[in-house]
């Protein structure tokens, strides 16, 4: 039972446009939510969070939404680098599930110069 | 600051063998929890430790164990390997156990069993 959606295995964006990244959860008892951002052969780097009393999230050139009736969240990146390219994973945990982290399969985002 | 260390980066065994991985907490951190990341997928939950006891297990067979020492680094051991458990093994340390903060993890090992 796959509680975190990403169904996007990849994306591609052309350099300075706008990254939608999406993720789908399936438990209402979820109330944090992050996004990790990965590159090959290097652990997950955390990129931002955002709690379910929340609806925005704003870090720098990354935005976080959470609809929260849709059990949708979604990343957004403006404007989108290069070197943004990497799998971006979303995450989810709280409610029944103790201090661990539910992680979506992960899409793999490409930024063409 | 020191971030999360693993050891090793990468590990060959065989079927049957068993296997310790290493893991050094970012300085501070009481919380350690150990993920699978099979090939294509995110990371699966195996197992948190805070304050070097068991605080949550994910759905994985007792012959997955942990250990987390005082300093709070932490050991995951694998016995009887089998062929599936090929995969980057990546912990994680946080400032609590809650799961509603950063983990910070590490740059993981890769496990191949033949």
């Amino acid at each position: 039972d796959q509680q975190v959606k990403q169904n996007s295995p990849s994306l591609s964006v052309q350099e300075g446009r706008i990254s939608i990244l999406n993720c789908d959860y399936t438990n209402s008892m979820f109330d944090y939510f992050l996004w990790y951002k990965k590159y090959p052969a290097e652990g997950p780097t955390f990129l931002i969070s955002i709690s379910s009393i929340k609806d925005k999230n704003e870090d720098g050139r990354f935005t976080v939404f959470l609809n929260k009736s849709a059990k949708h969240l979604s990343l957004h990146i403006v404007p989108s680098q290069p070197g943004d390219s990497a799998v971006y994973f979303c995450a989810a945990s709280g409610g029944n599930q103790g201090g661990k982290l539910i992680f979506g399969q992960g899409t793999e985002l490409s930024v063409k110069p | 600051e020191t971030g999360v260390t693993q050891s090793p980066t990468h590990l060959i065994k065989t079927r049957g063998q068993q296997v310790t991985l290493r893991c050094s907490s970012q300085s501070g951190h009481n919380t350690v929890s150990w993920y699978q990341q099979a090939l294509g997928q995110g990371p699966q939950f195996i197992f948190q430790y805070y304050r070097e006891e068991e605080n949550g297990r994910g759905n994985f067979p007792p012959r997955f164990s942990g250990l987390q020492f005082p300093n709070y680094s932490s050991e995951l051991n694998v016995n009887a390997l089998e062929l599936d458990d090929s995969a980057l093994y990546l912990c994680a340390s946080s400032l609590e156990s809650s799961g509603r903060s950063e983990q910070f993890f590490g740059p993981g090992t890769r496990l191949t069993v033949l």
